[in-house]
C-alpha cells in the first residue's frame, strides 16, 4: 500500500464545472495536509495548506480533511482551462518532517 | 529572479561520471531538500536538511550524497551516474521560524528543477 495514494487520472471536467481530487494516506500521525499544482515541465506550487478536520476555502479551492478516514480533497469551483494540471497531494508529520507525496491526478478543463 | 535557484536546468551525462547539481534560495528558509520526481512515481526524497550541521538521508538515498555549504546553499551529487538516476530533480525549502516564533508548517517551496539524463 503506498503511503500517499491518488487517482491519477486522467480527470475531465467542461469548463465552469466542479472538479473533485481525491487522496487518502496510511500515517495515522500525520498532522499537515498540502495540494500542489503542477504545470507540465514546471515545479509544484503550493495552493492549499490544510492542519485540521473539516474544511478550508480559499478563492476557487477548498481543501477538506477529515483524519479519521485519513481521506484529503481538494474541489475546484468553476474550473478553468488554466487549471488544468497534475495536482499531488501532500502530507507529512509535524514539523514538515519528511513530506511524502502522492502520484498525482491529471486534470483536464475542457473550454 | 527565483527565490529557489538550480543549476544545471539541464543535463545530459554517461554512465559512470561525476555529476553534481547546485541548489540556492533567497528565502531565508533554515530548512532544504532534495526530490526526484519521475513518471507514474511522484516525488520522492533523496536528502534533507535541517540546518547546516544537519543532513539526513531520505526514502531513496542510495547513489547520491549531498553538502549544504551555508545555509542557502545545498548541492546534490552522483558520484558515479547510472542510466536508472535519469529523472526531473527538484530542491525545495521550508522554513521553521518565522518573526522568531516556531511555525513548522511543513510548505515546501520548489526550484524549476534539473532535468538529467543519463546514458
Amino acid at each position: 500500500q503506498k503511503e500517499v495514494e491518488q487517482n491519477s487520472g486522467p480527470l475531465s471536467v467542461p469548463e465552469g464545472a466542479i472538479a473533485s481530487l481525491n487522496c487518502t494516506y496510511s500515517d495515522r500521525v500525520s498532522q499537515s495536509f498540502f495540494w500542489y499544482r503542477q504545470y507540465s515541465g514546471k515545479s509544484p506550487e503550493l495552493i492549499m495548506s490544510i492542519y485540521s478536520n473539516g474544511d478550508k476555502e480559499d478563492g476557487r479551492f477548498t481543501a477538506q480533511l477529515n483524519k479519521a478516514s485519513q481521506y484529503v480533497s481538494l474541489l475546484i469551483r468553476d474550473s478553468q482551462p488554466s487549471d488544468s494540471a497534475t495536482y499531488l497531494c501532500a502530507v507529512s508529520r509535524t514539523g514538515g518532517f519528511k513530506t511524502i507525496f502522492g502520484a498525482g491526478t491529471r486534470l483536464f478543463v475542457k473550454a | 529572479d527565483a527565490d529557489v535557484t538550480q543549476t544545471p536546468r539541464n543535463r545530459i551525462t554517461k554512465t559512470g561520471k561525476r555529476i553534481m547539481l547546485e541548489c540556492s534560495q533567497t528565502k531565508g528558509h533554515d530548512r532544504m531538500y532534495w526530490y526526484r520526481q519521475d513518471p507514474g512515481l511522484g516525488l520522492r526524497l533523496i536528502y534533507y536538511s535541517f540546518d547546516v550541521k544537519d543532513i539526513n538521508k531520505g526514502e531513496i538515498s542510495d547513489g547520491y550524497s549531498v553538502s549544504r555549504q551555508a545555509q542557502a546553499k545545498f548541492s546534490l551529487s552522483l558520484e558515479s551516474a547510472i542510466p536508472n538516476q535519469t529523472a526531473l530533480y527538484f530542491c525545495a525549502t521550508s522554513a521553521s521560524m518565522a518573526s522568531g516564533r516556531a511555525i513548522n508548517t511543513g510548505e515546501l517551496f520548489f526550484g524549476e528543477g534539473s532535468r538529467l539524463t543519463v546514458l
